[in-house]
């Protein structure tokens, strides 16, 4: 079992739906909770993070975390095309490293 | 004006060559990174340098040889290259070793790497 699972997709939804995506983890000692943003063929880049427990919101995006159930989201309002990608969560338990999960591919069709 | 620089972009070679991948951050970062992104687009830490310091080397083959030369830059030499080694190699860097948080790891836009 890995120790971050992140549904891969793809999910496909029309301009203007909320979008929730979802990553859940094994590992109580995760502090730090990423959510990255990678278009085809680059290289990811971050979106939010969180630390703890907790809501965070950025414009359209809000990232969530629930540490009792192990599980974060981010939810995308108003989704766009452009918004068309993997997003992967990455998680830190303070130390030199993130782990990754598996990433989850969103299409937005006009 | 690229943050994180990695030559080359494409790689294709054959099975059993030995090959090398280069990386660049003008960023003034402390720590650098080499990830791994397999077909399924699972991203894994390979290695990571804080200052010319080897600091995190994950279960690889010894195959796959990182050099720091200076803070600046990270390579990736690997040898006797085999089928699974195709993936895209992702260099990163981060103000210090974690890239958590607001010390944010910033990457590289991948080398394809395909061993035929």
């Amino acid at each position: 079992q890995k120790e971050v699972e992140q549904d891969p997709g793809p999910l496909s939804v029309p301009e203007g739906a909320i979008v929730s995506l979802n990553c859940t983890y094994s590992n109580s000692a995760f502090q730090y909770f990423m959510w990255y943003r990678q278009y085809s063929r680059k290289g990811p880049e971050l979106l939010m993070y969180t630390y703890s427990s907790g809501n965070k919101e950025d414009g359209r995006f809000t990232a969530q975390v629930d540490k009792s159930s192990k599980y974060i989201s981010l939810f995308i309002r108003d989704s766009q095309p452009s918004d068309s990608a993997t997003y992967l969560c990455a998680m830190s338990p303070n130390t030199d490293k993130l782990i990754f999960g598996t990433g989850t591919r969103l299409q937005v069709f006009p | 004006d690229t943050a994180v620089s990695q030559t080359p972009k494409y790689l294709v070679t054959q099975m059993g060559n030995d090959k090398s991948i280069k990386c660049e951050q003008n960023l003034g970062h402390d720590t650098m990174y080499w990830y791994k992104q397999d077909s399924k687009k699972f991203l894994k830490i390979m290695f990571s340098y804080n200052n010319k310091e080897l600091i995190i080397n994950e279960t690889v083959p010894n195959r796959f040889s990182p050099k720091s030369p200076d803070k600046a830059h990270l390579n990736l030499h690997i040898n006797s290259l085999e089928l699974g080694d195709s993936a895209v190699y992702f260099c990163a860097s981060s103000r210090t070793s974690g890239g958590w948080g607001d010390n944010e790891q910033f990457f590289g836009p991948g080398t394809r790497l395909t061993v035929l």
